[in-house]
């Protein structure tokens, strides 16, 4: 199964800063990379496919970026609606695996 | 609205087994793939099995082939997972989603693999003695 590995695993910041998110492949996945938001009790939500093609609905602040192995989530202005999990996930391979996730805490 | 309700969820003891629903409106169910992925408590998501649009085609991830079985039915826009032989390490919150499958198709060969999207409330299935 190809394993992603997502960091950092927490971070603190505050509203308005600009926050990135990576994730690394242990093989190529080409561009089949998606991320996802997750609040606490609730299900995921999608924000990207394709490594960065944004979801409808989803505000432009989100965006993302790489290919092959390296890939990255960034929040341009962090809002106090962000505060949340985010994971990775690939659909290259069979399994489709996820990265381990990233809570997003207030500073 | 597109909308997907699991349930079927519970306390089961290990060796039993349990039988999730998710009712889905809201699209075209029979179009899609499906998909069913887990969540522990307090830990990551894990994709557990996903569907073709007729059910011709099942996949599953190895810690649960053999015990699990995704199935359809179309006309009822419903999906389901038939679980037995469950473990402590089977309690997780299930959740149902819309898979975005198949990822790239050319010279009518299609290769599978998708996004998750929408996905359902989720049902929480305890497997404890």
């Amino acid at each position: 199964a190809i394993r992603i590995t997502q960091s950092p695993s927490s971070l603190s910041a505050s509203t308005g800063d600009r926050v990135t998110i990576t994730c690394r492949a242990s093989q190529g996945i080409s561009s089949y990379l998606a991320w996802y938001q997750q609040k606490p009790g609730k299900a995921p939500k999608l924000l990207i496919y394709a490594a960065s093609t944004l979801q409808s609905g989803v505000p432009s602040r989100f965006s993302g970026s790489g290919s092959g192995t390296d890939f990255t989530l960034t929040i341009s202005c962090l809002q106090s609606e962000d505060f949340a999990t985010y994971y990775c996930q690939q659909y290259y391979s069979y399994p489709q695996t996820f990265g381990q996730g990233t809570k997003v805490e207030i500073k | 609205e597109v909308q997907l309700v699991e349930s079927g969820g519970g306390l089961v003891q290990p060796g039993g087994s349990l039988r999730l629903s998710c009712a889905a409106s809201g699209f075209t169910f029979s179009s899609y793939w499906m998909s069913w992925v887990r969540q522990a408590p307090g830990k990551g998501l894990e994709w557990v099995a996903n569907i073709k649009q007729d059910g011709s085609e099942k996949y599953y991830v190895d810690s649960v082939k053999g015990r699990f079985t995704i199935s359809r039915d179309n006309a009822k826009n419903s999906l389901y997972l038939q679980m037995n032989s469950l473990r402590a390490e089977d309690t997780a919150v299930y959740y149902c989603a819309r898979d975005s499958s198949p990822r790239y198709c050319t010279n009518g060969v299609c290769y599978k693999g998708g996004w998750f999207d929408p996905w359902g409330q989720g049902t929480l299935v305890t497997v404890s003695s």
